[in-house]
């Protein structure tokens, strides 16, 4: 079955940078774009940008544009999201989602179980 | 980018209550909306793709409609399992934004 398994929670301080992981499994790794999203505490889904694994091109969202990295290890269906620069705004729930085309649009089908980023000095 | 403004924010319901959420995008999206469900401390799962195809597994309870601009999720004979908070988002252009969420509360 598809699943997506994130790393565990981290602790950073200001200024520091955290790297994500997401671990693909049950389906071809190569031919689904896969997405990451946050939540701040209490708050809305906030989306973060997207890699396309079978070329490795990324688009951001603009804000974090120079501060977040998405990249992919093909030999071990694992994604990753790096994010530098910490402040205690990027205190957050992240998730990494699968992206399906069907019936002529795209959307998340399977979300990984979410990473807990806590940034406090 | 295209906002996307969720409303209400919040409401009360009963079991077996009829609820309507409304999403509305700042520029026409076609048909490219999905809606969620997010229960505290869980990733969201999906209820409606394509404005209103049923996610496969998803009770027919669930539905959704609307196109270019408007759009809605309604769920018919709300049920104990169903309080959770909703959130729409365009797949239409990058980034895919999302609505801010309405939180669908016991009466």
């Amino acid at each position: 079955q598809v699943q997506l398994v994130q790393s565990g929670a981290e602790v950073k301080k200001p200024g520091a940078s955290v790297k994500i992981s997401c671990k693909a499994s049950g389906f071809t790794f190569n031919t689904h774009y896969l997405h990451w999203v946050r939540q701040a505490p209490g708050q809305g889904l906030e989306w973060l940008g997207v890699i396309n694994p079978s070329r490795g091109g990324t688009t951001y969202e603009q804000r974090y544009q120079g501060r977040i990295t998405m990249t992919l290890d093909t030999s071990t269906s694992t994604f990753y999201m790096e994010l530098s620069s910490l402040t205690s705004e990027d205190t957050a729930m992240y998730f990494c989602a699968r992206r399906i085309a069907a019936d002529g649009t795209k959307y998340l089908d399977y979300w990984g179980q979410g990473t807990v980023v806590t940034v406090s000095s | 980018d295209i906002q996307m403004t969720q409303s209400p924010t919040s409401l009360s319901a009963s079991v077996g209550d009829r609820v309507t959420i409304t999403c509305r995008a700042s520029l026409s999206i076609r048909g490219h909306m999905t809606w969620y469900q997010q229960k505290p401390g869980k990733a969201p799962t999906v209820l409606i793709y394509g404005a209103s195809t049923l996610q496969s597994g998803v009770p027919s309870r669930f539905s959704g409609s609307g196109s270019e601009t408007e759009f809605t999720l309604t769920i018919s004979d709300l049920q104990p399992e169903d309080f959770a908070t909703y959130s729409c988002q365009q797949t239409y252009s990058t980034p895919w934004t999302f609505g801010q969420g309405t939180k669908v509360e016991i009466k």
